[in-house]
């Protein structure tokens, strides 16, 4: 109950397209959800949040939708750049602060 | 804002020696920090949390007499693995958390440890 499970384990897009990645939870508790961005060598940096009570959030290229009945989230990253090429991560935030990281997705943009 | 500096980034060292990294949240004063292991192309798994002034909370599976955990300020938290084998051997990230309500954790640039 406490795993987040994320979707696809890898991602091709071509420049200018539509990233588009997929979280999944079971346990009703959870109540922050944030995504990572993560290149090699490096560690997590907090891209977007979002809080159970919202159904969507847009931060320049980057938007999380949640969708709390069905209990999942994704992230869409409009106009995907090369420089997007990086490891993200969905977490989910327990009860007792600590963070449940999705199995990650890698991102490639091809110019 | 809300910088963590993580160190040292790399360090290679014999089997049996004892390694100690350092996290600073360099901007803001963190109640709480993080010790998460990584493993190459896996994710991050979460190994300890640390509050200023009190004992860790391992989380399950984590020897706590292999990985000692120190909170001793509230911008510094140190991850000792003391007598390192090579299946030790990962990207080791800490993260702070500033005091208040809701505020994410910010991580470090991770170390990678590498024992031969």
């Amino acid at each position: 109950q406490q795993q987040v499970k994320q979707s696809p384990q890898s991602l091709i897009v071509q420049k200018g397209g539509i990233s588009i990645i997929n979280c999944a939870y079971e346990n009703t508790a959870f109540d922050y959800f944030p995504w990572y961005q993560q290149f090699p060598g490096k560690g997590p940096a907090l891209l977007i949040a979002i809080r159970p009570d919202v159904s969507e959030k847009k931060e320049g290229r980057f938007t999380i939708s949640f969708n709390k009945s069905a209990k999942q989230f994704s992230l869409h990253i409009m106009d995907s750049q090369p420089g997007d090429s990086a490891t993200y991560f969905c977490a989910a935030r327990d009860g007792t602060d600590k963070l449940i990281f999705g199995t990650g997705t890698r991102l490639q943009v091809f110019p | 804002g809300a910088v963590v500096s993580q160190h040292p980034s790399w360090v290679i060292c014999k089997s049996g020696t004892s390694v100690k990294i350092e996290c600073r949240s360099l901007d803001f004063q963190a109640t709480t920090m993080f010790w998460y292991r990584q493993f190459p192309k896996q994710s991050l798994m979460l190994m300890a949390t640390s509050n200023e002034g009190s004992k860790a909370t391992y989380e399950q599976g984590v020897e706590k007499d292999k990985f000692l955990i120190n909170h001793a300020s509230l911008t510094l938290s140190t991850l000792t693995v003391t007598s390192a084998h090579p299946e030790d051997s990962s990207f080791y990230i800490c993260s702070a958390r500033p005091w208040g309500a809701n505020q994410p954790q910010h991580f470090g640039d991770g170390t990678r440890l590498s024992i031969l």
